[in-house]
């Protein structure tokens, strides 16, 4: 069974600019979380989408912002980017609201120069 | 919402048994405990969960204080891979849609 995948692996970007970071869910899983993990720092909640729908959203501004697809893959939105947006951003999968486990892919590694 | 409090670091032998101490004492009645572990260079993976009882899986257990103010990730055996962030976190039950708050949580050294 393949696992959580996200994409791409890195990704350069300059302040200002906007970054697309996508991620597929394991087969059947219909909750999709978002985090951040900055260094030094523990991860970060940012978002929470299951069945196409926002479930709940982190202590983020609004130029975060992601989507669900009817296929349950999930896309993050990162506008104006500043230099502290810099981080490893982690998605997340979960079978249901009926499961207690998360499982992670290996992250996108974002960097704001 | 209820965070939890780990030691920075912590380190262990080899094959010797491993106690992850967490507290948590602003816990809620319908809190789950959560422990995720991260390796190097990999996202976190689900380590084990538990309400009220203590608990048992293939990777480790979880012993859960009376009060339910602390818990304890046990490893029985730690081995080089047991190398990674141990992570404890709250969580409200599975239909609920909690923020779920993260720490620092333990690095855990193993010693060969």
């Amino acid at each position: 069974e393949a696992g959580v995948t996200q994409s791409p692996t890195h990704l350069i970007k300059t302040r200002g600019q906007q970054a697309t970071l996508r991620c597929s869910p394991i087969s059947g899983h219909t909750s999709v979380y978002w985090y951040q993990q900055a260094l030094g720092l523990g991860l970060q909640f940012l978002l929470w989408y299951d069945e196409g729908e926002e479930r709940n959203r982190g202590n983020f501004p609004p130029r975060f912002s992601g989507r669900q697809f009817p296929n349950y893959s999930s896309e993050l939105n990162v506008n104006a980017l500043e230099l502290e947006d810099s981080a490893l951003y982690l998605c997340a999968s979960r079978p249901g609201t009926a499961s207690y486990e998360q499982y992670f892919g290996p992250g996108t590694r974002l960097t704001v120069t | 919402d209820a965070k939890t409090t780990q030691p920075n670091s912590m380190e262990s032998n080899e094959e010797e048994p491993v106690h992850l101490p967490c507290n948590h004492s602003t816990i809620s009645g319908t809190d789950y405990i959560h422990w995720y572990r991260q390796l190097p260079s990999q996202g976190p993976e689900y380590v084990i969960h538990g309400l009220t009882s203590n608990v048992n899986n293939r990777m480790a257990s979880l012993a859960i204080a009376e009060d339910r103010k602390s818990s304890t990730l046990i490893l029985h055996r730690a081995t080089l891979r047991d190398a990674a962030v141990y992570y404890c976190i709250l969580t409200g039950d599975a239909g609920n849609n909690r923020k779920l708050i993260w720490g620092l949580g333990t690095s855990l050294a193993v010693n060969p």
